[in-house]
């Protein structure tokens, strides 16, 4: 079953104004992370964000934020004022608690296009 | 500097020609994993390791072999390559296994294509 939702396979925004990129996630662990990665075009996994289960405030990191809605389990990126170089695919990803592999699922992404 | 490195980077090859990546991390991560990246599909785990000697497929190990001989080095092996497994490939790991609050830190990524 699909864990990681994302439902924008592309998204367009206007530089300086702000964007939300929608993640939701299916679990029945209390305890799980959720991530946020960005994908430029060279290639690269660069790690923006992290909010856990049990964390009571969303996190922030720069330009970046996390609206995390535990009852409706979504977990949407918010980046502010965009810039050209935000430009990329972004991926949100969960990672379970519990015992043996805590691998880290993986939505399909949303290729975010910041225009000028 | 902490990082995770893969070489190659790139890499064209022909149908059944045994292959390996490697994968270096220097941050004394006890976890680690390899990935492929697939359009539409987000990345999938392959296999991943908990610590040296001990790995265990991930969702889709078919036509992978790899090994965990020491701590740094978890290199991935195509014994026999097909077109299927053209893809991009990533290795990450992160600090310890069963910890859901670790963040996992990739490596650049291996572009590969069977002919």
């Amino acid at each position: 079953a699909q864990k990681i939702t994302q439902t924008q396979p592309g998204m367009f925004v206007q530089e300086k104004e702000a964007v939300t990129l929608d993640c939701t996630y299916d679990t029945s662990d209390p305890s799980y992370g959720l991530f946020w990665y960005k994908q430029p075009s060279s290639g690269e996994m660069i790690f923006l964000i992290y909010q856990g289960s049990y964390d009571q405030q969303n996190a922030t990191e720069g330009r970046y934020s996390l609206n995390f809605q535990k009852a409706r389990k979504s977990a949407n990126l918010v980046i502010s004022a965009s810039q050209l170089g935000d430009s990329a695919m972004y991926f949100c990803a969960m990672r379970e608690g519990g015992i043996g592999n805590n691998d880290m699922r993986f939505g399909a992404g949303t290729r975010l296009t910041v225009k000028p | 500097e902490a990082q995770v490195t893969q070489n190659p980077r790139y890499l064209i090859t022909v149908t059944g020609k045994k292959l390996t990546v490697t994968c270096s991390q220097n941050m004394n991560h006890e976890y680690m994993s390899w990935y492929r990246q697939d359009p539409g599909l987000g990345l999938r785990q392959i296999y991943y390791s908990m610590n040296v000697e001990v790995t265990d497929k991930g969702d889709v190990p078919e036509g992978y072999k790899v090994s965990r001989k020491e701590k740094r080095n978890f290199p991935l092996i195509l014994e026999s390559p097909s077109p299927n497994q053209t893809s991009l490939y990533f290795c990450a790991s992160s600090q310890s296994p069963g910890t859901w609050t670790d963040t996992q830190y990739f490596g650049p990524g291996t572009r590969l294509t069977v002919l």
